[in-house]
């Protein structure tokens, strides 16, 4: 069953911990994506990668880091250098035609 | 560069009602446009989307958006609103081989009995 899956759901933070959340796509495309989303604001590009072991910086990559070791798995890092990481994250990937998104994961910092 | 504005941040209409969401982008480059729906605390799944070929593009449940590109718009309708239609919904626009996504703020739909 294809598909792209994110975990956790639910994600908790104490201040100055770094986080990392899982994205795993079996699509079979090349290009993975990380996407931020605030209320009223719409959805902002942290990082995407278009083949493994490569990737680029979005519009609002500062306080983020990512690997792609594989080309199922994306997996997003939040840094302590992030200094307002409460948001809905979302990853995506497919190509410039179409893009599946996973169901996402609610990060909230106590 | 290329941007998204959906006006409009709620739209709230009568269930049987037509529906309307507004979404004006500007692009340098000729534009694949995409509209998603979000239900609370879920992804986004595709609701249509136009590449090339016909400007009038049907999705699914029931919605349809034309490509006008003198207007420079896309905008999402519905003949008849659907209680199960309330969602927030966003336009989108990629121009790029890169297949990044530029976002409008999203239109939250309330639909009301």
């Amino acid at each position: 069953d294809g598909g792209i899956t994110q975990s956790p759901k639910y994600l908790f933070r104490k201040e100055g911990q770094n986080v990392t959340l899982s994205c795993e796509q079996n699509l079979n495309h090349d290009a993975m994506y990380w996407y931020r989303q605030d209320p009223g604001q719409g959805l902002r590009l942290i990082y995407y990668s278009q083949i493994v072991n490569d990737f680029q910086k979005g519009d609002i990559a500062e306080g983020y880091s990512v690997s792609r070791e594989k080309k199922e798995s994306f997996p997003l890092t939040v840094t302590s250098a992030q200094k307002n990481p409460t948001a809905f994250y979302l990853c995506s990937t497919g190509g410039y035609n179409e893009q599946f998104f996973g169901p996402g994961t609610r990060l909230t910092v106590l | 560069a290329q941007s998204v504005t959906q006006l409009g941040s709620h739209v709230s209409v009568s269930e049987g009602a037509l529906v309307l969401l507004r979404c004006n982008y500007s692009s340098s480059v000729p534009p694949y446009l995409f509209w998603y729906v979000q239900y609370p605390n879920q992804g986004l799944q595709l609701l249509l989307k136009y590449t090339t070929g016909a400007t009038l593009v049907k999705g699914i449940n029931g919605f349809e958006a034309e490509f006008k590109k003198s207007e420079t718009s896309f905008h999402l309708t519905k003949p008849s609103a659907h209680m199960s239609d309330a969602a927030e919904y966003f336009c989108a626009v990629s121009g790029s081989n890169t297949g990044k996504l530029i976002f409008g703020q999203g239109t939250t739909l309330q639909v009301k009995p």
